[in-house]
């Protein structure tokens, strides 16, 4: 398995865009986690799914981000209008039904917002 | 919920020292506690983990123990090696929720020396 897979890896825009950030999990895992992390914050948990349904959306931090999961192998991450303080290291993360077992990080996309 | 405290923040030994690093968290429910590793520039990634039916686990050069009565864990690496240098953060998990889901650290980095 390639593991999770995001795209872009890097991600420039200009506030007041709408960026889309995508996740593809690991095959058969039905657990998805958005994460994002910054030098202040550190590892914020902003949302995840199980079985493509959003379970607990309360790390994130304003109406401007939204997710979703339309099916087992891709979610997408949205922020609209982007601003420069939405700067961060976006991570997804898999992990199986299996209660406490590993998560799996994606490679990340670095956003700027200028 | 869950809190989770992580010290140091920042950790600088020589090759071949060792080095320690310490969690404490408040869920006396939480009962499975991963390490990631995340180097500059990459993902975290698992390196080890402890359940709360046991006290201590070893591989290699690395070490986590637990004591569940204080409700704090550690991380030990013996005989550092400059590959060691990275962000260190650990995590406690309910077992009621799944591990992706762990509440983290925020982090320790960690620079070996040569």
């Amino acid at each position: 398995d390639a593991g999770v897979i995001q795209s872009p890896r890097h991600e420039v825009t200009e506030m007041g865009q709408e960026v889309t950030l995508r996740c593809k999990p690991i095959s058969g895992h039905d657990y998805l986690f958005w994460y994002r992390q910054t030098m202040m914050r550190g590892l914020e948990l902003l949302i995840y799914f199980n079985n493509n349904v959003p379970i607990d959306d309360s790390g994130m931090p304003e109406d401007r981000f939204s997710a979703k999961m339309p099916n087992a192998s891709f979610s997408t991450l949205k922020i609209q209008p982007s601003e420069p303080r939405d700067s961060a290291v976006y991570f997804c993360a898999s992990s199986r039904t299996d209660m406490n077992t590993e998560a799996f990080f994606g490679q990340g996309t670095r956003l700027t917002v200028v | 919920g869950e809190n989770v405290e992580q010290h140091p923040s920042t950790l600088s030994v020589q090759e071949g020292d060792s080095a320690v690093i310490k969690c404490t968290y408040s869920d006396s429910a939480s009962n499975y506690f991963p390490w990631y590793k995340q180097e500059l520039g990459k993902r975290p990634q698992l390196i080890i983990d402890i359940r709360s039916n046991v006290g201590e686990k070893k591989d290699q050069r690395i070490a986590v123990t637990l004591n569940k009565t204080a409700k704090h864990f550690s991380l030990h690496i013996t005989e550092t090696q400059p590959e060691d240098s990275a962000v260190y953060f650990c995590a406690a998990s309910h077992p009621y929720t799944n591990a992706g889901k762990s509440t983290f650290g925020d982090g320790t980095t960690l620079t070996v020396k040569p």
